[in-house]
Parts: structure tokens; C-alpha cells; sequence
């Protein structure tokens, strides 16, 4: 069963621009994570936010958690065309599980 | 060396055939994934060992069947699949449950005919 939601299901930008993705989730969590994904390869993993921590950057991407509504989101700014890719949320709980959301095709237009 | 290897990248099996996918980390990582991904789809959880015991099976038929010979290895054995098996299978690998990024392989492309 899928943990987290991602909307929008796609997103098409220009060069230049800000991405912003979302992701909820159902039950309580150790840790959300954002993972990439270029057309059928494996996944890159972008960013970890622990469920104690509020807002992480790293380089052009932010990342917020806001436990009491269950919900995550990406922030990609200054977009590239290489930044076009499947981006996913993952719940990470109390055991081994690491459980991915639906995901969101950005599409980022030269 | 941050790479999870999976062999082969491709794969075509009949329904009757016997084949195996492998994944092989060095990274010392004591936690093992294997996830199953449809086209436009997200990753979907089949198995994780830790400490080379299985500890989650994710209801998967028996047709499918997880081996972990040692800490570095995690094989994926098939037999008897269907049609709608077919999917891009990953591996992942997580140094321990407590809040730790998954690496990934680059996943096995498999057909079944």
C-alpha cells in the first residue's frame, strides 16, 4: 500500500522557475525523504528530513514537514531542463519500511 | 564505492522458465530492499532483510523468492511468473533503519512472455 500522495500528479514549468511539489501521508513517521527519478533508472535519493525538524535546504532544493497535517513539501528553484525527472516522497517509520508516494512528472521546458 | 549493482539490466523469461536478478552492495549497508516498479508508477515494496534475515514480506506470491547469502548479496529467484510481472525490479540499500537514505541500483528490466 502506498503511503503518501504527491500533487500535483504533473507539473510542466520553464527554465528558470520555481517547482513546488507536495506529499501527504497517513501514519506517523521517523523520517520523510525525497527521491528522483530519470525515466525507467534507478532512484537518486535528494533529501532526508527527520520528524523533528521543521525546514532542510540543500542547494537549490528546500524541503518542509509539517507533522501535525502529515504533509511534506519540495521546493526546486532557478528550474534546469536537466531537472526534468519523477520526483517521489518515501515515508520512513519505526522499522525497515521505506514506503514511496504516487510521485510527480515535472517537466521542466527549455 | 556508494553503487548498488544489479545484474542483468534486462531480462526476457518465458512463464516456465527459472531465473534469478542479483544486487550486490560494498558499502556496508545492513538492510537490503527489492521493489517492484510499473510503468508511470511508484516503487512498490516486496521484501527488505536486515541483517540478512528477511524481516518484511509484503504479501508477495511465491513465485517470487528472496535469498540473502550474505551482507553484500541479495538475490531475487523467479519461477513461474505471469505476463503482468513483468516491471522494473530494484534493489535498494539502507546503511540501517534509523533515519538513513536508500541507494539504489539501477534496476532489472523484465519481460515475461
Amino acid at each position: 500500500s502506498q503511503q503518501g500522495e504527491e500533487d500535483p500528479q504533473a507539473l510542466s514549468i520553464q527554465e528558470g522557475e520555481n517547482a513546488t511539489m507536495n506529499c501527504s501521508y497517513k501514519t506517523s513517521i521517523n523520517n520523510l525523504q525525497w527521491y528522483r527519478q530519470n525515466s525507467g533508472r534507478g532512484l537518486v535519493h535528494l533529501i532526508l528530513i527527520r520528524s523533528n525538524e521543521r525546514e532542510k535546504h540543500s542547494g537549490r532544493l528546500r524541503v518542509t514537514l509539517d507533522t501535525s497535517k502529515k504533509s511534506s513539501s519540495l521546493l526546486i528553484t532557478a528550474s534546469r531542463a536537466a531537472d526534468t525527472a519523477s520526483y517521489f516522497c518515501a515515508t520512513g517509520g519505526s522499522n525497515y519500511k521505506l514506503t514511496f508516494g504516487k510521485g510527480t512528472l515535472l517537466t521542466v521546458n527549455p | 564505492d556508494t553503487e548498488v549493482t544489479q545484474t542483468p539490466k534486462h531480462l526476457v523469461m518465458g512463464m516456465t522458465n527459472k531465473k534469478s536478478l542479483k544486487c550486490e552492495q560494498h558499502m556496508g549497508h545492513r538492510a537490503m530492499y527489492w521493489y517492484k516498479q510499473k510503468a508511470k508508477k511508484p516503487p512498490e515494496l516486496m521484501f527488505v532483510y536486515s541483517y540478512e534475515k528477511l524481516s518484511i514480506n509484503e504479501s508477495v506470491p511465491s513465485r517470487f523468492s528472496p535469498e540473502c547469502p550474505n551482507s553484500s548479496l541479495l538475490n531475487l529467484h523467479l519461477h513461474a511468473l505471469q505476463p503482468e510481472d513483468s516491471a522494473l525490479y530494484l534493489c535498494a540499500s539502507r546503511l540501517n533503519f534509523m533515519n538513513t537514505e536508500a541507494f539504489f541500483g539501477q534496476g532489472t528490466r523484465l519481460t515475461v512472455v
